[in-house]
């Protein structure tokens, strides 16, 4: 499995409280992703980054930040946590880019439950 | 926007019986891939198909990519209680982002 890790892998909060999941891979690879995991919607992207500083949103981005100041770390924060937002989120990396090759590498996720 | 489904969403399989399952996109397709989801884990890449009509073989998975680049199948056959889990497509249109399907889940009876 490609070097990334997940932190936490599991948590609980609450309605309003803000929320920080951070992904850090060691593969030194460019791009990196979040995605959320749902029950019939497969996984949809929430944000990406094509680099340091350099971020773009998904197309479920509404509540979420992100954030990339070093090449191995991407940052997910929810600033104020709803129900709609528990789920299970991926971690994603890859070399490069779309409309190349470009395998991506997903982190083992974490549960986050929203009450 | 762009749209991909997947069919069926749930297929059940008596062990050594094939699995096929199909990938349709709303939009023409530059690539498309292929991941796997074991039950309680994350997925991981199995292929990557970019021509027209293309096929690509993995032992007993067969993969083809339709010649309009708008669909894709996984064919399976002879499945083993090891092929259990979510099968996803992901879809890109040439210079987006990639969009998954929402996966077939497969269950194999021994």
């Amino acid at each position: 499995d490609a070097g990334i890790t997940q932190s936490p892998r599991h948590k609980v909060t609450e309605t309003g409280t803000p929320v920080t999941l951070r992904c850090h891979q060691t593969e030194n690879h460019r791009y990196m992703y979040w995605y959320r995991q749902d029950p019939g919607h497969g996984l949809r992207l929430i944000h990406y980054s094509y680099g340091v500083k350099d971020t773009d949103k998904g197309e479920v981005s509404d509540g979420y930040s992100v954030s990339r100041s070093k090449t191995e770390d991407f940052l997910l924060t929810l600033e104020s946590a709803t129900s709609s937002q528990t789920s299970v989120y991926f971690c994603a990396i890859s070399e490069s880019g779309p409309g190349s090759y470009n395998e991506q590498f997903f982190g083992p996720g974490t549960r986050l439950t929203v009450l | 926007g762009q749209q991909v489904m997947q069919i069926p969403q749930y297929q059940h399989v008596q062990e050594g019986e094939d699995f096929t399952t199909y990938c349709n996109s709303s939009t023409t397709l530059s690539n498309i891939q292929w991941y796997k989801q074991r039950p309680g884990g994350h997925p991981v890449f199995l292929i990557q198909l970019v021509k027209s009509g293309e096929v690509k073989k993995q032992k007993r998975l067969t993969f083809q990519f339709g010649e309009a680049k708008k669909n894709s199948s996984l064919h399976i056959t002879a499945t083993q209680t090891t092929d259990v889990g979510t099968y996803f497509c992901a879809g890109v249109v040439y210079g987006q982002n990639f969009v998954f399907g929402p996966g077939t889940r497969l269950s194999v009876l021994p």
